[in-house]
């Protein structure tokens, strides 16, 4: 069975620019949530759906947005790219929106040049 | 706010025992979960903790005390495929499934 799918593995952009970075949950799973990992860091929460509906959100400005499509496919997107910015962005599924361990995909690394 | 602490390094040797602590201080509390991440991967699934004692799985077991904020990963048998950070996260009670982590523990084993 496949894992979770993210797209592209690798991606090099420039302040002030924007990014679109994807991801596709097991089969059957509903839930998705989006983390960004610091070089040294635990995973930061930024988003999670749940049936197309966000159903949480983290701390981090509104240049971030996210949405899951009804194939429960999921985008998040990235404004106005900052130097900080630059990390590995994991997305995770789950079953339920709740009380499940939730599974990652390989992530994305972003570079801000 | 919440936190939680793990050491940030231990080292190990090969075939011994090692156990990796994590406190954690948060506003509600429903479940703790235990995830290994090799360098450059994704972090994958090894525990997940709701009620008081210990979950064993193989060669892994976690430990759980809601009363003391505590818990703790066991690894037995050490093998050289266990170096790798351990993260341990929190999600809080009346909330969705945010995994609020620490910041990690990097276990080294040495043959």
């Amino acid at each position: 069975d496949a894992g979770v799918t993210q797209s592209p593995t690798h991606l090099i952009k420039t302040r002030g620019q924007h990014v679109t970075l994807r991801c596709s949950p097991i089969s059957g799973h509903k839930s998705v949530s989006w983390y960004q990992q610091v070089l040294g860091q635990g995973p930061q929460f930024i988003f999670q759906y749940y049936e197309k509906e966000e159903r949480g959100r983290g701390n981090f400005p509104d240049r971030f947005s996210a949405r899951q499509f009804p194939n429960y496919s999921s985008e998040l997107n990235v404004n106005a790219l900052l130097l900080g910015d630059s990390a590995l962005y994991l997305c995770a599924s789950s079953f339920w929106d709740r009380g499940q361990p939730q599974h990652f995909g390989d992530g994305t690394r972003l570079s801000i040049l | 706010g919440q936190n939680i602490d793990q050491p940030t390094e231990m080292t190990a040797t090969e075939g011994a025992i090692v156990q990796i602590n994590c406190t954690y201080q948060t506003s509600g509390f429903n479940g703790l979960f235990w995830y290994q991440q090799h360098a450059g991967e994704a972090p994958t699934f090894l525990s997940y903790n709701v009620l008081d004692g210990l979950e064993e799985k193989g060669r892994f077991s976690s430990f759980l005390s809601r009363s003391k904020g505590y818990s703790y990963l066991l690894l037995k048998e050490l093998q050289m495929k266990d170096s790798a950070s351990y993260l341990c996260a929190v999600t809080l009670s009346g909330g969705y499934n945010k995994l609020i982590f620490g910041a990690g523990t990097r276990l080294a084993v040495h043959p």
